[in-house]
């Protein structure tokens, strides 16, 4: 079945550590998202991606990192820059529509949880 | 500022009646709304999409309505089952770089 995939579903970070969080889709989606949800506040964009080899900042990039080599795969670095990482991290993808993405829904994996050591 | 607002964070009803759920918004003129759910420990599926010309959209159970002067979509579950326990967000959608997602509403339905 196609989908979304993200590894680990769980993951601790140690203080001064850079952790990588894998998003994999064989969904044949140009356009692939990296959000984070926390309790009583709606999905925040990190970054995104529109076409492989590139990508654009979301709302709260800062202490984030993410490349974009391969159209299936676009994986997310939380690196120590960013000091309150605690979270649940979404990772989706979105088709084309016609002429525009707007009227694609997003496709989303199963998250992964980012606890701290 | 751009503001989301779903009517509040928990709804509990009784089986077989309608679960009414409202997303509000305001400095924002989004092109479609669109409404998902969310299990715990998941991530978000896609349920409906409502585009800012439409009043109403249908499946199934559920029903959508969009009110653009009021800045406000409501989202119906009719004959609700212990099933349709959840949360539910809506997202408003103005164009391919930016869609905004409410904080959602948790749904429970009680047998």
């Amino acid at each position: 079945d196609g989908g979304i995939t993200q590894s680990p579903k769980y993951l601790f970070r140690k203080e001064g550590q850079n952790v990588t969080l894998s998003c994999e889709q064989n969904l044949n989606h140009d356009a692939m998202y990296w959000y984070r949800q926390d309790p009583g506040q709606g999905l925040r964009l990190i970054y995104y991606s529109q076409i492989v080899n590139d990508f654009q900042k979301g709302d709260i990039a800062e202490g984030y990192s993410v490349s974009r080599e391969k159209k299936e795969s676009f994986p997310l670095t939380v690196t120590s820059a960013q000091k309150n990482p605690t979270a649940f991290y979404l990772c989706a993808s979105r088709g084309r529509g016609d002429l525009i993405y707007s009227n694609q829904p997003q496709h989303f994996g199963d998250g992964t949880r980012l606890s701290i050591l | 500022s751009q503001k989301i607002e779903q009517n509040s964070e928990a709804l509990n009803i009784q089986e077989g009646k309608t679960a009414t759920l409202t997303c509000n918004y305001t400095n924002y003129s989004p092109a479609y709304l669109q409404w998902y759910r969310q299990d715990p420990g998941r991530g978000p599926v896609f349920l409906l999409l409502i585009r800012e010309n439409e009043k109403e959209k249908r499946k199934e159970r559920l029903k959508v309505t969009f009110d653009t002067t009021l800045k406000q979509s409501l989202f119906h579950i009719t004959a609700s089952q212990p099933a349709d326990s959840a949360t539910y967000l809506c997202a408003l959608v103005r164009n391919n770089n930016d869609m905004r997602f409410g904080a959602g509403t948790r749904l429970t339905v009680k047998p």
